[in-house]
């Protein structure tokens, strides 16, 4: 079975802070790695993709990737309110198109 | 930005009806798929589509559900007799390949069942 898992949360930071989004997936034949951002009631928008292990940074994003550890992980620096949103992570396994979404952590950044 | 789009963005139908949920994928991709997301749930994956077939389905897409591209824009979901755990958020998406850098999603429809 190809679970991937987050926290639930919520996750609050204070604005202007660095928020750190953890997820955990189960098939080591796990080959690539998605986080999407979803406000409520609203689609997931693709954030950002990571394929190989170590960081991939975009902006205010950073995606790190260990797959010995199975563990994936999103920054957010410089945290803004308009960043309150509920984080997918999402694996796509070695086998199959489709992905396997994680349940979500919600994250608040207050004024 | 291409987008997907999907219609209608909000359908309410009575239990045993049949519903057509439907999407028009980005011009140039190539797969396509169905998701949902039942309230305060995961997003979970229903069928890919690829060549004018199921190229993978979950346990979840069973008789009831079929999906079909009847032109070449339009790639719709079916839902033959709609029971109350269907009322979900439907998400279409498509990409370019298989192994694509993420998917692009519709904006979504949202089907209550009652």
């Amino acid at each position: 079975q190809k679970e991937v898992e987050q926290n639930s949360g919520p996750l609050s930071v204070p604005e202007g802070a660095i928020a750190s989004l953890n997820c955990t997936y189960s098939d080591r034949g796990s080959q690539s790695f998605f986080w999407y951002r979803q406000y409520s009631g609203k689609s997931p928008e693709l954030i950002m993709s990571i394929y190989s292990n170590g960081d991939k940074e975009d902006g205010r994003f950073t995606a790190q990737l260990n797959k010995a550890s199975q563990y994936v992980s999103l920054l957010i620096r410089d945290s803004q309110p308009s960043d309150s949103a509920t984080y997918l992570c999402a694996a796509h396994f070695n086998y199959g198109q489709n992905f396997v979404f994680g349940p979500g952590t919600r994250l608040s950044v207050l004024p | 930005e291409p987008e997907v789009t999907q219609t209608p963005s909000h359908q309410v139908t009575q239990m045993g009806q049949e519903v057509i949920l439907r999407c028009v994928p980005i011009s140039n991709h190539l797969y396509f798929y169905w998701y949902r997301q039942i309230l305060g749930q995961k997003v979970e994956f229903l069928v890919s589509f690829y060549n004018n077939e199921i190229s993978e389905k979950s346990e979840i897409f069973d008789d009831q559900f079929s999906v079909e591209r009847p032109d070449g824009s339009n790639f719709t979901l079916k839902i033959r007799s709609t029971k109350l755990e269907d009322s979900a958020m439907y998400f279409c998406a498509s990409s370019e390949n298989w192994d694509s850098d993420g998917y692009t999603f519709g904006s979504g429809t949202r089907l209550t069942v009652v």
